[in-house]
């Protein structure tokens, strides 16, 4: 079974500061990595994605994440945060071999915290 | 482009009531769409699988007959939540598969926030 951990329920840093939200996965065969950012009372909104090539992935907003097979880890990072990142992270997995299913597995949340 | 719209974005119903949520791809087709649960400060525990033209895959534990899924068109799923409690009080969300490969990213509707009294 397909599984995601995110280490921390919450991240504290300060404007300016960088910031990173830590992920690891396990899957069966070769992961296809994604993340996420949700506002309170809202959906889920894409910030990037892995699916191969570079291990270094850019995305929406600034942030970018780095694929480390060996680690199995797909953590997202900001080179300087702002106030608005302030939000609930997840990171998720799919595994790439469809007998593995099509499901995509949520890691538990990161919530991120950007201080003035 | 992949907007999904979510409605209604929230409701408070009494109990022993049904409550309908509907969830429309807007400017692409969705054969496949996904029905969510989040409890507070929790992840998403994804319900069902709703399948165009044909019946939805429940995941284990998530009672058929009480969240009824019909997906009777490419745009459009519906979540049913039948003579609901207040147990049942909770955040839903759907998201569909965006256009493209199979590794196309999930777009999310902005959720019902479901209140039973």
């Amino acid at each position: 079974a397909q599984s995601v951990a995110q280490p921390e329920d919450q991240v504290n840093v300060a404007e300016g500061n960088p910031l990173t939200v830590k992920c690891t996965y396990s899957v069966s065969g070769n992961p296809y990595l994604f993340w996420y950012v949700q506002y309170p009372n809202r959906g889920l909104q894409f910030l990037l994605k892995y699916i191969t090539g570079d291990n270094l992935v850019k995305g929406s907003y600034g942030f970018e994440a780095e694929f480390n097979k060996s680690q199995t880890s797909f953590h997202l990072k900001k080179p300087s945060a702002l106030v608005s990142d302030s939000a609930l992270y997840f990171c998720a997995v799919r595994g790439v071999i469809k007998a593995a299913g099509n499901k995509l597995t949520f890691g538990g949340g990161t919530r991120v915290l950007v201080k003035p | 482009g992949a907007v999904v719209s979510q409605h209604p974005s929230w409701v408070i119903c009494k109990s022993g009531t049904s409550v309908k949520i509907e969830c429309r791809s807007l400017d692409f087709q969705a054969t496949t769409m996904f029905w969510y649960r989040q409890f507070p400060k929790q992840s998403l525990m994804l319900m069902a699988t709703s399948n165009e033209g044909s019946k939805a895959t429940y995941e284990q534990g998530v009672e058929k007959d009480k969240f009824l899924i019909n997906h009777a068109s490419l745009t459009l799923s519906t979540l049913t939540v039948t003579s609901a409690h207040p147990e049942d009080s909770s955040f839903y969300i759907c998201s569909a598969r965006g256009p493209g490969t199979g590794h196309s990213p999930l777009h999310f509707g902005n959720g019902t926030r479901l209140t039973v009294t």
